[in-house]
């Protein structure tokens, strides 16, 4: 059974700096790993989407990898802005389970 | 192209009525998922429709139900509310089944039970 932990739960920075999230997941037969974003109150925005077959999709100033060897995805962000604050979460599909979302790590960045 | 819409957006009920949330996917979108959020549960899978047909149901009782119509939107109904009904309640559409393709998900419906 897949299970998806992100650590950690809350993060705060300062404007400009570069961070990682981080994405653990217990089943590497994995068949791709989706990070989205969501405002309080308002749904899911996906932001990228990792095949199994690849190792890191791009997306402005977010990179995201996945390595299913280790379990472990990261987002990273680069010079990080206060409309940025928000949280992000992960969500790993096994093919035999559905959609399985970590817990998600609450960002804020600050001006 | 339109995203994943969802209504009604807020609702308030007492505790033994019974609800029901609509999902319109995004055009061409064939496959809906429901899931419900919590502060101490996160996100939960609660099921899975394509070509109106049920493919993924999660562990909930059976007072959640839902189905998915020829136009591929989709409702879910909740009987007999409970206090811990309280939740945000997602649909997510891909183009196809299983969640292999990228979901794109909806604002959510709030529903509160009083």
């Amino acid at each position: 059974k897949q299970e998806v932990t992100q650590i950690p739960a809350a993060l705060s920075v300062p404007e400009g700096e570069n961070l990682v999230l981080n994405c653990s997941f217990t089943d590497s037969a994995i068949y791709n790993l989706q990070w989205f974003r969501q405002d309080p109150g308002k749904g899911l925005t996906s932001l990228l989407l990792i095949q199994s077959s690849q190792r890191e999709q791009t997306s402005g100033r977010l990179n995201a990898s996945l390595d299913k060897s280790s379990g472990r995805s990261t987002l990273y962000i680069a010079a990080s802005q206060p409309g940025d604050s928000a949280t992000y979460l992960c969500a790993g599909y096994s093919g035999n389970t559905p959609l399985v979302f970590g817990k998600g790590t609450r960002l804020s960045v600050i001006a | 192209k339109a995203g994943v819409t969802q209504t009604p957006r807020y609702l308030i009920k007492t505790r033994g009525q019974q609800v029901t949330l609509s999902c319109s996917p995004i055009s061409g979108h064939r496959s809906v998922s429901w899931y419900q959020q919590t502060p101490g549960q996160g996100l939960q899978f609660l099921f899975e429709y394509f070509s109106e047909t049920q493919r993924n149901k999660g562990n909930f009782p059976g007072r959640f139900s839902g189905r998915q119509f020829s136009n591929s939107r989709s409702e879910m109904n909740v009987s007999t509310l409970e206090l811990g009904d309280s939740a945000l309640y997602l649909c997510a559409s891909s183009p196809e089944p299983g969640q292999v393709y990228e979901q794109y998900f909806g604002p959510g419906t709030r529903l509160t039970v009083t």
